[in-house]
Parts: C-alpha cells; structure tokens; sequence
C-alpha cells in the first residue's frame, strides 16, 4: 500500500516557467489537498478537493490551479512561477468525514 | 491567516527533561489533531482529541484538550533524541499552526 505518492521529490524551474506536481493516492479517500510550507509559516492550505470533480480555494490560492478527475490524482500547476513560490509543497489525503490527515514525502520547488 | 496558534515557536530541550507546547484558538473547536514532522520529512498523524476536557496519552506524550474546546496542549515527560522535530496542531477546519519546533541537547 503506497498511501500518498508525490512526484517530482525535487525541481528548480525558471521564472516564468510552468509545470505539474502530481499527487496520487491508492486509499480510495475522498478528501485531497495540497499545501505549501516555508519557514515560520507552518504549513497553508493552497486547494481543496472533496471528491472527483469538485475543488476549492484554500487560504493561498493564487498562482495555482488544480483539477481533480479522478479519485486517486489532484495534480497541482503552477502556471507561470515566480520566486515567491519557492516552497515545500504536500499533498495529503483523508476519508470523508475524518479530519486524519495522511501526507505524501513532498516536493522541494526552487524558482530562480 | 491561521486560525490556531501555537507558542512557543521554537524549544530547546535538554535530554531527559520534561516541557509543554501549546494550541490555542479564538473559537471553538470541534476537534483538533497534533501532527509530528521529523527534521526532512512530512507531517504525520499523532493524536485527535474530540471532547472537552479530554486527555491521551502516547507512551511519554500527553495531549489535553481544554474545557472550553478552544486550547489543546502537547506534554512530554524526559525529552529523547528522537522526539526532535516540529509540532503541529491543525483544527476541524484543516487550518495548521506554525508548529513548535524542537531540538534536544544531548
């Protein structure tokens, strides 16, 4: 049993540039978000899934959009990057209803 | 911004020692989770607390919600290496602290 898989571990883009972090999850849960998290911050909230088809804005939407076909993947764009989204990102996933919170390894994003 | 808050930001323990980190909220929660996130890695699941009051405890780790459902705190009896890491609290809402983060003197 996987649990939540995030890829890339790693990436360094350019300004400007645009790219995917995939997030999938063999729990069949319902619930997937993704989150980014820089230092003294902890970590917000970017968009919310509660199931295939239906997203929403988190705290810190803005430079991100999300898309959720299926139940297992909520892939997160980024569609032109900026340094200001130089982060650690998370995606997590949870059964409907329950609030516990499984993490994926995360992706380590640097723009330059 | 967060809707919980955890103090402090940053404890510096030494080994064996006992201390205390700390969740509050302006509102009433319905429930709250800790998570630890080790130094490099992702947050994972410790402990949910749902009813006023309530108490669990972890082997050397107790978690207490308060009477009014609006503070939580996490409590750990003589402090190992291994209980180095960050913190978190997060509420019903999914909303995460800050976290504390700690690290242990030998």
């Amino acid at each position: 049993n996987a649990g939540v898989t995030q890829t890339p571990k790693f990436q360094v883009l350019k300004t400007g540039q645009s790219m995917t972090l995939q997030c999938a999850q063999d729990m069949n849960h319902e619930y997937m978000s993704w989150y980014r998290q820089d230092p003294g911050m902890g970590l917000r909230l970017i968009h919310y899934s509660v199931g295939a088809g239906i997203t929403d804005q988190g705290e810190v939407p803005n430079g991100y959009n999300v898309s959720r076909s299926t139940t297992e993947d909520f892939p997160l764009r980024l569609l032109s990057a900026a340094p200001s989204q130089t982060s650690v990102y998370f995606c997590a996933s949870s059964y409907s209803g329950s609030n516990i919170q499984y993490f994926g390894a995360g992706t380590r994003l640097s723009v330059l | 911004g967060q809707q919980v808050m955890q103090i402090p930001q940053y404890q510096h323990v030494q080994e064996g020692e006992d201390f205390t980190t700390y969740c509050n909220s302006s509102t009433t929660l319905s429930n709250i989770q800790w998570y630890k996130q080790r130094p490099g890695g992702h947050p994972v699941f410790l402990i949910q607390l749902v009813k006023s009051g309530e108490v669990k405890k972890q082997k050397r780790l107790t978690f207490q919600f308060g009477e009014a459902k609006k503070n939580s705190s996490l409590h750990i009896t003589a402090t190992q290496t291994t209980d180095v890491g960050t913190y978190f609290c997060a509420d019903y809402k999914l909303s995460f602290g800050a976290g504390t983060t700690v690290t242990v003197r030998a």
